[in-house]
């Protein structure tokens, strides 16, 4: 299947910072990707689609401007947590379109706010 | 919008027992069911995907079965091993919309 690279996979950040998390699409070409949150043992949760050469499109209760994304290139979206806190600490995902309807996810970051 | 469940939300397995997940949905417009597999810490992977014009699929030893009229489908992994112990999600979607998940399943697989 097709490759979304993520990283970092971890990262530890001290409160009122900001973190960067890169998306890329390996193989394809992706013009639209999604960000997601994950708690500890619950599903995804939809953050915003990020769609090439556009502003991204956030979901109810997610503030546009504390997660800004950026989706500059059709293999490559970012998200970045802006004056993080403590609340803010959670398992970060991307996936991309690939193929149709297949969505492929890259393989998380966990961020750790302190 | 779409709502769909999952059940059990936990699930112990003998290992080479066979293990079945199902989720049922409401959007009777869906029309693409995929199921993702998680691994501790780790993203999402696509282990099968059926669309409704399909009532069953088998790749090796995972096959998801699809009942348009009851809405409702599922996951069958036979000849269960240790590596298929993780968090199994389903999820469904219609044509231009957003994937909606269902709540997931954690497998372990006793050997």
């Amino acid at each position: 299947g097709a490759v979304v690279s993520q990283h970092p996979s971890w990262v530890i950040c001290k409160s009122g910072t900001s973190v960067k998390i890169e998306c890329r699409s390996l193989d394809f070409q992706a013009t639209t990707m999604f960000w997601y949150r994950q708690f500890p043992k619950q599903s995804l949760m939809l953050m915003a689609t990020s769609n090439e050469g556009s502003k991204a499109t956030y979901e109810q209760g997610v503030e546009k401007d504390k997660f800004l994304i950026n989706h500059a290139s059709l293999t490559l979206s970012t998200l970045t947590v802006t004056s993080a806190h403590p609340e803010d600490s959670s398992f970060y995902i991307c996936s991309a379109l690939g193929g149709g309807e297949k969505l492929f996810f890259g393989s998380g970051t966990q961020l750790s706010v302190l | 919008g779409e709502n769909v469940e999952q059940h059990p939300s936990t699930l112990s397995v003998q290992e080479g027992d066979s293990a079945v997940i199902k989720c049922t949905y409401s959007d009777s417009a869906s029309n693409y069911f995929p199921w993702y597999k998680q691994e501790l810490g780790k993203g999402p992977q696509l282990i099968i995907d059926i669309r409704s014009n399909v009532g069953e699929k088998k790749d090796q030893r995972i096959a998801v079965t699809l009942n348009k009229t009851a809405k409702h489908f599922s996951l069958h992994i036979t000849e269960t091993q240790p590596e298929d112990s993780a968090v199994y999600f389903c999820a469904a979607v219609r044509l231009n919309e957003k994937l909606t998940f269902g709540t997931g399943t954690r497998l372990t697989i006793i050997p």
